[in-house]
């Protein structure tokens, strides 16, 4: 089945820098997307494509793809990045379009 | 602004069914895909359907097939969710997102509409 595997949850000090991975097959064929979700609030885009933040989203979050694995970076993480990230690709089964998500990554900040 | 509004969720019994609606508004309704993605309390995010700008094509996560139908009304700009014999596990925040097909993400979010299926 497809699938997507994250790291259940991260730290990262203040200030510092940290990397979330998402892998999967499907990673291989389409970009990753990733998505912000506070709690209690609704997922937010954040990084879309090869390495596209949409407007608003500070420029301290990048992306970066390989292979079947891809990555959010949070350069100077801030306190407000404290949050739910997912990654998420179109892949297909049966010779149609699905979407599949990864299981999330809790990110604390220090 | 461009915006995502759901609604529709509420208590219902196992068996029975629940529509959801989600009314588009800031941007041109027909150009556009839509998905609906569930979170069951305390997990991750899950597809569960994708209707095309068209709505040419509809696919379905592999639990809801045969049982969920997505569908859109162009005249109102509203997507719609048609869930018929629910199950407990279908208990979630059902979210409707835009379909951005430049890059096949989500782009645009709803705040979500909660439905529980308990007896």
């Amino acid at each position: 089945s497809s699938e997507l595997t994250q790291d259940p949850a991260l730290s990262v000090a203040l200030g510092q820098t940290v990397r979330i991975t998402c892998q999967g097959d499907s990673l291989r064929s389409y970009y990753a997307n990733w998505y912000q979700q506070k709690p209690g609030q609704a997922p937010v885009l954040v990084i879309s494509g090869e390495n596209n933040r949409p407007s608003g989203i500070p420029d301290r979050f990048s992306g970066s793809n390989s292979g079947n694995t891809a990555s959010l970076t949070i350069t100077g993480a801030q306190a407000e990045d404290e949050a739910d990230y997912y990654c998420n690709s179109r892949d297909s089964s049966e010779n149609h379009p699905i979407w599949v998500f990864g299981g999330g990554t809790k990110l604390t900040v220090l | 602004q461009v915006q995502l509004v759901e609604s529709g969720g509420g208590v219902v019994q196992p068996g029975r069914s629940l529509r959801l609606s989600c009314a588009a508004s800031g941007f041109t309704f027909s150009t556009y895909g839509l998905h609906w993605v569930r979170q069951a309390p305390g997990k991750g995010l899950e597809w569960v359907a994708v209707l095309w700008y068209d709505g040419s094509h509809k696919y379905y996560e592999d639990s809801v097939k045969g049982r969920f139908t997505i569908s859109r009304d162009t005249s109102k700009n509203t997507l719609h969710l048609q869930m018929n014999s629910l199950r407990a596990e279908d208990t979630a925040v059902y979210y409707c997102a835009r379909l951005n097909s430049d890059f096949n993400g989500m782009d645009v979010w709803g705040h979500g509409t909660t439905v529980t299926v308990s007896s």
